[in-house]
């Protein structure tokens, strides 16, 4: 069975601060991997996916298969950057599942 | 132009009433999705379906049912509401693995 654990639920730093939202997962096949990311009152929205290897509003994340990892940095923290963060596996029915989400809140 | 949207954004209703939500998507994709976040903003998929093909989840009660009139409509059915049915449904509709789409969100409070 696949999961995805993200171990905190609230991440709080202040703006300028580097960051990083931990994800880890557990999965049989070869993962696909991905960060979505949902502001206060609008949609869930794909923020980045570890096969396209880019960086998004400043945010990357590296697949780590020997710790079976995909974590999130940034090295500096913005105030619009608070948010939900949903670390996602995908299976081979491309079904997502999530992980718990980790509130982040950037202080001024 | 939303690309996926969903109807209506809240939803107040007793308990033991049936109710509908309603998703509908412009982007032409082949499948759908619904997903319950709980107040703990814990996403879990209920059901993926395209044209060929409905997952369901196991833990959904079989109160809850996806009717797909056609390949840009997937909506979900919720009989007998129960107080732990209130959360936010989210639809989404996916061409690509795991690039999804998502709706704005319903919030149903049953009462």
């Amino acid at each position: 069975a696949q999961r995805v654990t993200q171990p905190e639920k609230l991440l709080s730093v202040f703006k300028g601060a580097p960051v990083e939202l931990k994800c880890n997962y557990s999965y049989s096949g070869s993962p696909e991997l991905f960060w979505y990311v949902q502001y206060s009152r609008q949609r869930l929205q794909l923020l980045l996916r570890h096969i396209s290897r880019e960086s998004i509003k400043g945010f990357t994340a590296d697949l780590n298969k020997g710790e079976t990892s995909f974590h999130l940095k940034k090295p500096f923290a913005q105030e619009e950057d608070s948010a939900m963060y949903y670390c996602a596996l995908s299976n081979a029915g491309n079904m997502l599942t999530f992980g718990g989400g980790t509130r982040l809140m950037v202080k001024p | 132009d939303t690309a996926v949207s969903q109807t209506p954004k809240y939803l107040v209703t007793q308990m033991g009433n049936d109710k509908s939500i309603k998703c509908e998507q412009n982007l032409g994709h082949d499948t759908m999705y619904w997903y319950k976040q709980d107040s703990k903003k814990f996403l879990k998929i209920m059901f993926s379906y395209n044209n060929k093909e409905l997952i369901i989840n196991e833990t959904v009660p079989n109160r809850f049912s996806p009717k797909s009139p056609d390949k840009a409509h997937l909506n979900l059915h919720i009989n007998s509401l129960e107080l732990g049915d209130s959360a936010v449904y989210f639809c989404a509709s996916s061409h690509r693995t795991g690039d999804y789409t998502f709706g704005s969100g319903t919030r149903l409070t049953v009462v």
